[in-house]
């Protein structure tokens, strides 16, 4: 089993839609739960950060952590043409790795 | 602006032939790592230092060596390249991952090997 499984898509929405982004994951070590944003061409840079189970806010984004079924979720309000990226999640555990686990990413297009 | 700088941005080596990809940060992040991203495998870890002198090897590290001599700089050699190493290379730095922050990522290096 992977540490991480996260779908490739890629995901298609109209503009307006609310998006659902998810990834599960097998390791009940990892602590901090975050979402990078990778637009094309460009590097990974981060979006959400959470630290606990349950929602945080920001803006249109919400990230969801469900640490019980180890699953975490992103969620985009009134997607807009400019959230056209894909989207990897990842985690960190405080065992001494000092490294994050990197979904391999969904690529999400919002159509005009 | 703050952030990661990596040089070059795009590179077409011949096999067997030797390079060097330098990373700068200046945000006095005392971690650094190299990581590689080809299509279908996501980002895969190559090298990573917990401070300047050290390094470490990640998941994929064989055909690359690194060398952290100074704080804010990170650079990640090929000594003899094949074309298997044809990918997308991004350098990310960060405070201690314990302290809850995040990875900040360069615009990446495009290589090639031909």
């Amino acid at each position: 089993q992977k540490e991480v499984e996260q779908d490739p898509g890629p995901l298609s929405v109209p503009d307006g839609a609310i998006v659902s982004l998810n990834c599960t994951y097998s390791n009940s070590a990892f602590q901090y739960f975050m979402w990078y944003r990778q637009y094309s061409r460009k590097g990974p840079e981060l979006l959400m950060y959470t630290y606990s189970s349950g929602n945080k806010e920001d803006g249109r984004f919400t990230a969801q952590v469900d640490k019980s079924s180890k699953y975490i979720s992103l969620f985009i309000r009134d997607s807009q043409p400019s959230d056209s990226a894909t989207y990897l999640c990842a985690f960190y555990a405080t065992s001494g790795t000092y490294k994050y686990i990197f979904g391999t990413g969904t690529r999400l297009k919002v159509l005009a | 602006n703050a952030g990661v700088t990596q040089t070059p941005k795009f590179r077409v080596l011949k096999t067997g032939q030797s390079m060097t990809l330098l990373c700068a940060q200046d945000m006095n992040h005392e971690y650094m790592y190299w990581y590689r991203q080809d299509p279908g495998m996501g980002l895969r870890l190559i090298h990573y230092s917990v401070g300047e002198g050290t390094t470490a090897k990640g998941e994929v590290p064989d055909g690359y060596n690194v060398s952290r001599l100074k704080k804010q700089n990170f650079l990640l050699g090929l000594e003899s390249a094949a074309p298997s190493q044809t990918s997308v290379y991004f350098c990310a730095s960060s405070y201690s991952p314990d302290r809850g922050s995040g990875y900040t990522f360069g615009s990446g290096t495009r290589l090639t090997v031909v």
